[in-house]
């Protein structure tokens, strides 16, 4: 079936930390693959997506590179900053467009000055 | 942006009552909404997918006669819990799609929380 793993936190990082999040996949077909970012009381927004193997996506500083291989796709930031702090959803789609969401459990980051 | 809004964004009710909660796409027009439930420390759960003017399709395991959806109009999807009870606490988000991104982006309103007593 069509699954994500994410590391569970809560994780916490000073500022200026490099960030990483794992997240790993089952996918019956060729899935795209995103990252959501949920700010405190806001809905989920799309962080960043890659759809095919070695894509790397990329928005505000934060990579992940789709690795067909290892079905990762890890979520990095060189150096994060306490507007950083939010819950992180790593998700997949195997549907042409992103019509069947499939989501990790989420991942709550907290930046501390 | 796209921005979906939910209301209300929490509601306590009394065990055997009703609730109903809107989903409102501010400024596109939304053919597609899904409905999702999140328990906590767990991922969101999609119940199901909606399309402006037919029935909604329900996820295998939901009951359709107690998640009563409707999407009537272009830019508004209803949720009603029927006849609640205290296992249908949870949080509950809708998303809308509509066509105004190339792969039919879905964008998430903030949630709502339910608690029935």
């Amino acid at each position: 079936g069509n699954s994500v793993t994410q590391m569970e936190g809560p994780v916490t990082l000073s500022e200026e930390a490099f960030l990483t999040i794992n997240c790993t996949y089952t996918a019956t077909g060729y899935p795209s693959l995103f990252w959501y970012v949920q700010y405190p009381g806001e809905g989920l927004q799309l962080l960043l997506k890659a759809t095919k193997a070695d894509d790397k996506g990329s928005n505000k500083g934060f990579e992940a590179t789709y690795r067909k291989e290892t079905t990762s796709f890890h979520l990095e930031k060189g150096s994060v900053q306490v507007s950083d702090s939010a819950v992180y959803f790593c998700a997949l789609s195997v549907l042409t467009g992103a019509n069947n969401l499939f989501f990790g459990t989420g991942t709550r980051l907290t930046v501390i000055p | 942006g796209a921005v979906v809004s939910q209301h209300p964004s929490w509601v306590i009710c009394k065990s055997g009552t009703s609730v109903k909660i809107e989903c409102r796409s501010l400024d596109f027009q939304a053919t597609t909404m899904f409905w999702y439930r999140q328990f906590p420390k767990q991922s969101l759960m999609l119940m199901a997918t909606s399309n402006e003017g037919s029935k909604a399709t329900y996820e295998q395991g939901v009951e359709k006669d107690k998640f009563l959806i409707n999407h009537a109009s272009l830019t508004l999807s209803t949720l009603t819990v029927t006849s609640a009870h205290p296992e249908d606490s949870s949080f509950y988000i809708c998303s809308a799609s509509g066509g105004i991104s190339s792969y039919n982006e879905q964008f998430f309103g903030p949630g709502t929380r339910l608690t029935v007593l």
